[in-house]
């Protein structure tokens, strides 16, 4: 098993460019998460899905958009990104019924 | 929601020195507890988890105890090496009936030396 696995591992943008994070789980868990982690902020969540079709908003919401139109991906969009969005991107899946979560690998993104 | 308040770093330790990372956090109920480990590149790990009042977890060397009397949950390793070098995360779950959020503290650095 692959485990959480995310496209890409690096990119850069300018600012107002749009981009598409791809986050994919081979465990079948039922929760899945996007974080950002930023220098001295820790993680902060800024959407996460309970179950295929059902998306919410997290801590840190605005600017992003997700979908979870199928079990195994959640996809996090940038429309418009902003300088501010430069960060580690993080996905995560859980089990249904727990808050354990397992780890995604990463996304350095850049925004210039 | 939970609050977390972890032992700011950095922890700068000698090889096979005695490591204790403290935890505590504010919850409702007793909820399991996590803490992750994430080294330098790469994703967070589950490092081990407690899931109810005076549980022990442990993995690799390390261990933390559930106590809900003082609402802490302590990292501890008796002897540290190079390779545990890494970005350490106390995590509690958010608070509230169906939720099954994180909350992460801010991390705390350790580094270990020869």
């Amino acid at each position: 098993n692959a485990g959480v696995t995310q496209t890409p591992k690096f990119r850069v943008l300018k600012t107002g460019q749009s981009i598409t994070l791809l986050c994919a789980q081979d465990m079948n868990h039922e929760y899945m998460y996007w974080y950002r982690q930023d220098p001295g902020m820790g993680l902060r969540l800024i959407h996460y899905s309970v179950g295929e079709g059902t998306t919410a908003k997290g801590e840190v919401p605005d600017g992003y958009n997700v979908s979870r139109l199928k079990k195994q991906n959640f996809l996090l969009g940038l429309e418009s990104a902003a300088p501010s969005q430069t960060s580690v991107y993080f996905c995560a899946g859980g089990p249904l019924g727990t808050s354990e979560q397992y780890f995604g690998p990463g996304t350095r993104l850049t925004v210039t | 929601g939970n609050s977390v308040t972890q032992m700011e770093g950095p922890v700068t330790l000698s090889e096979e020195a005695f490591l204790t990372i403290n935890c505590t956090y504010t919850a409702t109920g007793y909820p399991s507890l996590f803490w992750y480990v994430q080294y330098p590149g790469e994703g967070l790990q589950l490092l081990l988890k407690a899931t109810k009042a005076d549980d022990k977890g442990s993995n690799k060397g390390f261990e933390a105890t559930y106590r809900k009397e003082t609402t802490s949950f302590h990292l501890e390793k008796g002897s540290v090496q190079v390779s545990d070098s890494a970005v350490y995360f106390c995590a509690p779950p958010e608070s509230g009936a169906g939720s099954y959020q994180l909350t992460f503290g801010k991390g705390t650095k350790l580094s270990v030396i020869p």
